[in-house]
């Protein structure tokens, strides 16, 4: 069974372009959540989804960054007219049909770095 | 609001060392605790975790207590391996049904020979 799998690992764009960041989750998953680690600092929350739904983007900024998870196929961030301060590691976990609770275990991927330029 | 707070690294120590990472909270209820390990390059790996006050949680020789009364959560080894070196972050739950983790900074280890 493999992990949750993120890709691309690293990502280089230049300021103002598309960046998009695809997580695919354990196989019977289907609970997604997306973090963004900025350098020095800890794994900020960004948005919570199951299949077709976006149940929290309390932690998404308001302009530029959407989120889906599609019926079929893996979940996707996206970040347009991508600017320096996108800079970060954006992680990806999933959790089984019952979401996380504390008494679930939630897997991370192992990230993707986007640098912009 | 809801936050974990840990120690700042780096923590440099010499195999066989004894290791404390600290790790404190600040939250409503009562949450689940938990330390997660990034080894490099990888991602977060559940290290251990307790769900409730005066639970220990142990795994691969680290060790962590809930202590309620003074909201902590401190990591402990008695041994550290070179193999251990890594960012090991603690974080909370709220334990509600599809709430997020809440993470600290994260402490880097790097132990060596």
């Amino acid at each position: 069974n493999a992990g949750v799998m993120q890709n691309p690992r690293h990502l280089v764009r230049r300021r103002g372009q598309e960046a998009r960041l695809r997580c695919s989750p354990m196989k019977g998953h289907s609970h997604v959540y997306w973090y963004r680690q900025l350098p020095e600092e800890g794994l900020k929350f960004m948005v919570y989804l199951q299949k077709e739904n976006i149940i929290d983007e309390s932690g998404m900024p308001k302009e530029r960054f959407s989120a889906e998870f599609p019926k079929e196929g893996p979940s996707i961030l996206r970040i347009q007219q991508v600017v320096r301060g996108d800079s970060a590691a954006y992680f990806c976990a999933s959790s089984p049909p019952n979401p996380f609770s504390g008494e679930t275990e939630a897997f991370f991927g192992q990230g993707t770095r986007l640098t912009v330029v | 609001g809801d936050s974990v707070t840990q120690m700042e690294g780096p923590v440099t120590l010499s195999e066989e060392a004894f290791l404390t990472i600290n790790c404190t909270y600040t939250a409503t209820g009562y949450p689940s605790l938990f330390w997660y390990v990034q080894y490099p390059g990888e991602g977060l790996q559940l290290l251990l975790k307790a769900t409730k006050a005066d639970d220990k949680g142990s795994n691969k020789g680290f060790e962590a207590t809930y202590r309620k009364e003074t909201t902590s959560f401190h990591l402990e080894k008695g041994s550290v391996q070179v193999s251990d070196s890594a960012v090991y972050f603690c974080a909370l739950s709220l334990n509600q049904a599809g709430t997020a983790l809440i993470f600290g900074k994260g402490t880097t280890l790097s132990v060596s020979s």
